[in-house]
């Protein structure tokens, strides 16, 4: 059973569309961070938020954090193809241990 | 900036033979690194805690036996999988996190193909 649970697990989109990836849990973390994954490669680093409520602009992503600290969500404005990837929530306790959500496959068709 | 340097990025073994997969931070010190592993399409799943000077933490369902991890050194841990089998193929990943501060950053990969 996933902690986090991330939603949608894919999608498959035109250029230029706008969408937003969910990401959800029953428990409260310190912090919860957004990556990017290309195959055959190690998860980026996006972004990390921290304060319930927090909001953070990354260009055309828009990542926001629950005011329970519990959820957060990823917005993308005018996907491009270059944004196609499998992206990773992850949720950070202590000693900066971090738990992944599943992943939501990212298809942003030209 | 932190850099984790992971070798190799693919292997392909034997089934039986013993794989050592190297897990370095090159320009800080690190003393915890976590290794991964991520079967195809799906998310990292936890397999352990390496801590330098000590023994490693492993999650619920991960043979500490098989999966040998060692920390001699604030820059440098290793995966040993041990008598690799067809089922251990995967993607292995190690993250290595600062002495100081939030950031946890990731290796390459490592590619395992065990025939």
């Amino acid at each position: 059973t996933q902690l986090l649970e991330q939603s949608p697990q894919f999608l498959s989109i035109q250029e230029g569309e706008n969408l937003t990836v969910y990401c959800n849990s029953s428990s409260v973390f310190s912090s919860l961070q957004w990556y990017r994954q290309e195959p055959g490669e190690g998860p980026v680093l996006l972004v990390t938020v921290v304060t319930g409520g927090e909001v953070k602009k990354l260009k055309r992503l828009t990542f926001q954090f629950g005011d329970a600290r519990k959820d957060s969500s990823l917005h993308i404005t005018a996907a491009q193809p270059g944004d196609t990837g499998l992206y990773l929530c992850a949720g950070v306790k202590a000693g900066n241990m971090l738990t992944f959500g599943g992943g939501t496959r990212l298809m942003v068709k030209p | 900036g932190a850099v984790v340097s992971q070798h190799p990025s693919w292997v392909i073994c034997k089934s039986g033979t013993s794989v050592k997969i190297e897990c370095r931070s090159l320009d800080f010190q690190a003393t915890t690194m976590f290794w991964y592993r991520q079967f195809p399409k799906q998310s990292l799943m936890l397999m352990a805690t390496s801590n330098e000077g000590s023994k490693a933490t492993y999650e619920q369902g991960v043979e500490k036996d098989k999966f040998l991890i060692n920390h001699a050194s604030l820059t440098l841990s290793t995966l040993t999988v041990t008598s690799a089998h067809p089922e251990d193929s995967s993607f292995y990943i190690c993250s290595a996190r600062k002495d100081r501060g939030l950031g946890n950053t990731f290796g390459s990969g490592t590619r395992l193909t065990v025939v």
